[in-house]
């Protein structure tokens, strides 16, 4: 079976640091995908990036990046410079083929606050 | 650009009422998923329908029904609500099943209250 974690219920961070929300993955799958996802107060779910597990670097999306470990099965997101509107929810996503089809399953979510 | 649009936004219901929630993709997308988001669950998934026709159970099924209506419609029905069931529901659609990379694009989110 699948499962995404998320240890970290709330994390903290000051305007412009970097803050790491962490996000670890279990699948017997060979080829799998990660996402990350944003979600704001106002409820919209946001795509901010992808790492497939056959990706030879960590992806990055603008002040976004993705330190994946395979090995560790671990896909943490990295964002840099934090902003007030980096306050949100975060949620770990992953795409397998366990089961015949490629769902999407989510972790629990990382609420961020970025204090002044 | 509408994507993917969700109806009703709230709903409150009393225990044993039904209704149904719309979904609605103008993306020309295969698959279509309900999710239902709890607080410190993050989003489960409930039902999906990876095309026209089709419609699989997804972790949390029991209470629900779903229909795929035609490609751009996948509608989510509760027989008999109950408190349990209080939640925000989530529609979302992706493109080709056979890309890994395809990402889900999500409605605004439905909130509803069973009492």
């Amino acid at each position: 079976a699948q499962k995404i974690t998320q240890t970290q219920p709330g994390m903290f961070v000051q305007e412009k640091e970097a803050v790491t929300l962490d996000c670890t993955y279990d699948t017997s799958d060979q080829s799998y995908g990660l996402f990350w996802y944003k979600q704001p107060s106002s409820g919209e779910m946001i795509f901010l990036i992808y790492q497939g597990s056959y990706d030879e670097q960590n992806a990055t999306e603008g002040r976004y990046s993705l330190n994946f470990q395979k090995a560790r099965k671990s896909a943490n997101l990295v964002i840099s410079a934090s902003q007030l509107g980096d306050s949100a929810m975060y949620f770990c996503a992953m795409r397998g083929f366990s089961g015949g089809y490629n769902k999407l399953i989510f972790g629990a979510g990382t609420r961020l606050a970025v204090h002044p | 650009n509408a994507g993917v649009t969700q109806t009703p936004k709230f709903q409150v219901l009393k225990t044993g009422q039904s209704m149904t929630l719309q979904c609605a993709q103008d993306m020309n997308h295969n698959s279509m998923y309900w999710y239902r988001q709890d607080p410190g669950m993050g989003l489960r998934l409930i039902y999906y329908s990876a095309s026209e026709g089709t419609t699989d159970k997804g972790e949390v099924p029991n209470g629900y029904n779903v229909s795929r209506l035609n490609k751009r419609e996948f509608s989510l029905r509760l027989e008999s609500a109950a408190p349990s069931q209080t939640s925000v529901y989530f529609c979302a659609s992706s493109g080709r099943r056979d890309r890994m990379r395809e990402k889900l694009f999500f409605g605004s989110g439905t909130q509803l209250s069973v009492l």
